[in-house]
C-alpha cells in the first residue's frame, strides 16, 4: 500500500513563527504536492513538485515555500505564520500522469491542522 | 481555474441514485475524481481522459463530455458508505490538476 505521512496531526503556532510541515512518501513517486483545505473552498494547490529540487506554484503559493532535497520528502515553509494561515494542509504524491498529462492518482496523507494563534 | 461542481451538497435515502456535476470553463484533457469521509483523507475514484480511456472502480461510473467541458459521477443504489465530501479536479493543457469546492454527500438509512 502507498503510504504518505505527514510529520504532525495537530500543530498549534503564533503569528510570525516560522512553520516547516514535512512529508513524506513511500512509493518512489516523482509527483509530490501541498494543498490547503478549508470549508466550501475545496483542494487548493500551493505548490507541487515533479523531481529532486524541481517545484511550480500552485494557485496560491504567496506566503509559503517548500524544499524537496529527496525524492520521499517534501516540506512545506511558512516563512512568517499568520492568522490566514490556518488551515488544514494535505500532501499527496502521484505518478507522471496518463499518457502525457500531469498527474496520475493522488495518494493523499493524514493532513496536519495548523493553528496560528 | 477552478471547476464548479453541482450540487453543493445532496442528501439521499439508502438506495437511491444521485449524479454529481463537474464543469469547466476550459477544454479538458483529464477529469479526477476523489472522495473524502469525514476526517479522514480524499481517496481517488475514477480519471477519465479525453478520448474515452478511464481508470478507476469498477462499481463507480461517471462520464465526460469533452464538447461540453463537464463531467458527471453517478452513484447507483446509494449506500451508507457513500457519504463523504466528492471531488472532481480537471487538468488541461499544461496545466496541473485543480480541484473544484466538493459535492457533500449524505446517506441516510
Amino acid at each position: 500500500d502507498v503510504k504518505v505521512t505527514q510529520s504532525s496531526r495537530y500543530l498549534v503556532k503564533r503569528t510570525g513563527e516560522k512553520v516547516f510541515l514535512e512529508c513524506v512518501q513511500d512509493m518512489d513517486h516523482e509527483n509530490m504536492f501541498w494543498y490547503r483545505q478549508d470549508p466550501g473552498l475545496g483542494l487548493r494547490l500551493i505548490y507541487f513538485s515533479y523531481d529532486v529540487k524541481m517545484k511550480e506554484k500552485g494557485d496560491i503559493p504567496e506566503g509559503y515555500s517548500v524544499s524537496r532535497e529527496k525524492k520521499e520528502r517534501f516540506s512545506l515553509i511558512l516563512e512568517s505564520a499568520s492568522t490566514n494561515q490556518t488551515s488544514m494542509y494535505l500532501c499527496a504524491s502521484s505518478l507522471p500522469g496518463l499518457a502525457g498529462g500531469w498527474t496520475d492518482t493522488q495518494y493523499f496523507g493524514p493532513g496536519t491542522r495548523l493553528t496560528v494563534l | 481555474q477552478q471547476p464548479v461542481q453541482s450540487p453543493q451538497a445532496v442528501i439521499l435515502r439508502e438506495g437511491e441514485d444521485a449524479v454529481i456535476n463537474c464543469s469547466s470553463s476550459k477544454a479538458l484533457y483529464s477529469v479526477h475524481w476523489y472522495r473524502q469521509k469525514h476526517g479522514e483523507a480524499p481517496v481517488f475514484l475514477m480519471i477519465l481522459l479525453k478520448g474515452g480511456e478511464q481508470k478507476g472502480h469498477d462499481k463507480i461510473s461517471a462520464s465526460f463530455n469533452e464538447k461540453k467541458q463537464q463531467s458527471s459521477l453517478y452513484l447507483t443504489a446509494s449506500q451508507l458508505s457513500y457519504s463523504g465530501t466528492y471531488f472532481c479536479g480537471t487538468e488541461f493543457a499544461g496545466n496541473m490538476l485543480t480541484f473544484g469546492g466538493g459535492t457533500r454527500l449524505m446517506v441516510k438509512p
